[in-house]
């Protein structure tokens, strides 16, 4: 079990570029989630994929913010055309499912990519 | 829309000491109820889980229970150790949902 690993651990860049991170999940995990963390706040729901299936979509995912999981291994989140708020924490998530609709086993964090937009 | 509150938001203890985080939720349809533990910079580390229809869970010095008629769930730790300093964030599996809704978190410091 080597852990939810993601890539970069930093990222700093001008407004209006856009950025990619990427999240390796443990490797039988099935479901991958997004997470945005802001200073001071817990993380707030971004998207879902069970295997390579975009099950849930948060409000907060604009039409700025997309996320994929091809061949239901690692994910890539990429936002185009970055704004100052765009800067936080972004964490990616995995867990197992175990055939019931929802989970009953615990989600796990990796430590995260972090946004500075200038 | 399920809200989660932490309290205290912050707390400091003289180690040894034995201690209480507080969680309430506003919506009872949960499906689980998971405590994490955020150093700074990092990620967050599963602690325990309780599902809907259990009333506490324990691992180690840790212990969390879980009232879902009335909202609340607590997160014991005992002989506090100054490595225990850290967010600990409190977070929902809303039913029907798969996204955790989370508290803001309380901030322990363990002094030594």
């Amino acid at each position: 079990d080597t852990g939810v690993s993601q890539d970069p651990r930093h990222k700093i860049t001008k407004r209006g570029q856009n950025v990619t991170f990427r999240c390796d999940p443990i490797s039988e995990h099935n479901r991958l989630y997004w997470y945005r963390q802001t200073l001071g706040q817990g993380p707030e729901f971004l998207t879902y994929f069970q295997n390579e299936a975009q099950l849930e979509k948060s409000r907060l995912l604009s039409d700025r913010f997309s996320a994929e999981r091809p061949k239901g291994s690692f994910s890539t989140l990429e936002i185009q055309r970055t704004e100052q708020g765009d800067s936080a924490m972004y964490l990616c998530a995995s867990s197992l499912g175990m055939g019931t609709p929802y989970s009953n086993q615990p989600q796990h964090f990796g430590d995260g990519t972090r946004l500075s937009i200038l | 829309k399920q809200e989660v509150t932490q309290i205290p938001a912050a707390l400091s203890v003289p180690e040894g000491e034995n201690l209480v985080l507080n969680c309430s939720f506003t919506d009872s349809a949960i499906y689980n109820l998971q405590w994490f533990r955020q150093d700074p910079g990092k990620g967050l580390t599963s602690l325990l889980l309780i599902q809907s229809s259990q009333r506490e869970q324990t691992s180690g010095r840790l212990n969390a229970s879980l009232d879902k008629s009335s909202g609340r769930s607590t997160l014991y730790i005992a002989a506090s150790q100054p490595g225990d300093s850290a967010t600990y964030l409190c977070a929902v599996l809303q039913g029907g949902s798969e996204k955790l809704v989370f508290g803001k978190g309380t901030k322990l410091t363990v002094n030594p």
